[in-house]
């Protein structure tokens, strides 16, 4: 079965507010997880990504945080704008394989004016 | 700098035929990931190619194969389609350095009917 999933497949926030995307995964040896952002007919681009040995990491508007206790990871986007808008994944290296990835089902963000 | 460039970007095969899809990695890259994202669904982790060898492949039949040319372009093959095997081709390159050099094209469409 898969082992990286998302809580929820949509969100909807307004433009200003801050969004926040949760992930689940199950494989506690797991060490470094990704998230990528999908817009409509183009491929994933990175966002952000975090080591298993921090527990959060922030960028440009995004923050990472990991919670290696129950296994789960979010996406801070503050300040959302209507570019937000896409399907969000959160991904985890698969080990042995270069840096190939399981990624989870996505969730959809929409921004709303 | 050119991306990732994948060929053709819409392909329509009838069940039983193959497909050939093709990948360009980024100037200096020389590994190559092929995904397959299903609709509503992840990127699933097809096939990585490093230095012309293929290094690791994911949950899939033998059916997809694939190759790395000396220029470090790759071809995914399908053979015996299934209506299943619709789905959008993706294909990452890398340069060993992490994820932030971890590039994804735009993808091939692939409709078997």
């Amino acid at each position: 079965g898969e082992s990286v999933g998302l809580h929820l497949p949509t969100l909807s926030v307004q433009e200003g507010d801050n969004s926040i995307i949760n992930c689940a995964y199950s494989n506690s040896a797991s060490d470094y997880f990704i998230w990528y952002k999908q817009e409509s007919g183009k491929g994933p681009q990175f966002i952000i990504d975090i080591r298993s040995n921090m527990d959060k990491r922030q960028g440009q508007r995004v923050t990472v945080l990991l919670n290696k206790t129950v296994k789960h990871l979010s996406l801070q986007i503050a300040a959302t704008q209507p570019g937000d808008s896409a399907v969000y994944f959160c991904a985890e290296n698969i080990g042995n394989s270069g840096y190939a990835l399981n990624f989870g089902k996505g969730t959809s963000l929409l921004v709303t004016p | 700098e050119a991306g990732v460039t994948q060929s053709p970007t819409h392909l329509i095969k009838t069940r039983g035929q193959q497909a050939t899809l093709r990948c360009s990695p980024i100037s200096g890259h020389t590994s190559v990931y092929w995904y397959q994202q299903a609709l509503g669904l992840g990127l699933q982790f097809l096939l990585w190619y490093d230095e012309g060898e293929e290094r690791n492949r994911g949950n899939f039949p033998p059916r997809f194969s694939g190759r790395q040319f000396p220029n470090y372009s790759s071809e995914l093959n399908v053979n015996a389609l299934e209506l299943e095997d619709s789905a959008l081709y993706l294909c990452a390159s890398s340069d060993g350095r992490g994820s932030e050099g971890y590039t994804f094209g735009s993808g091939t469409r692939l409709t078997v009917v």
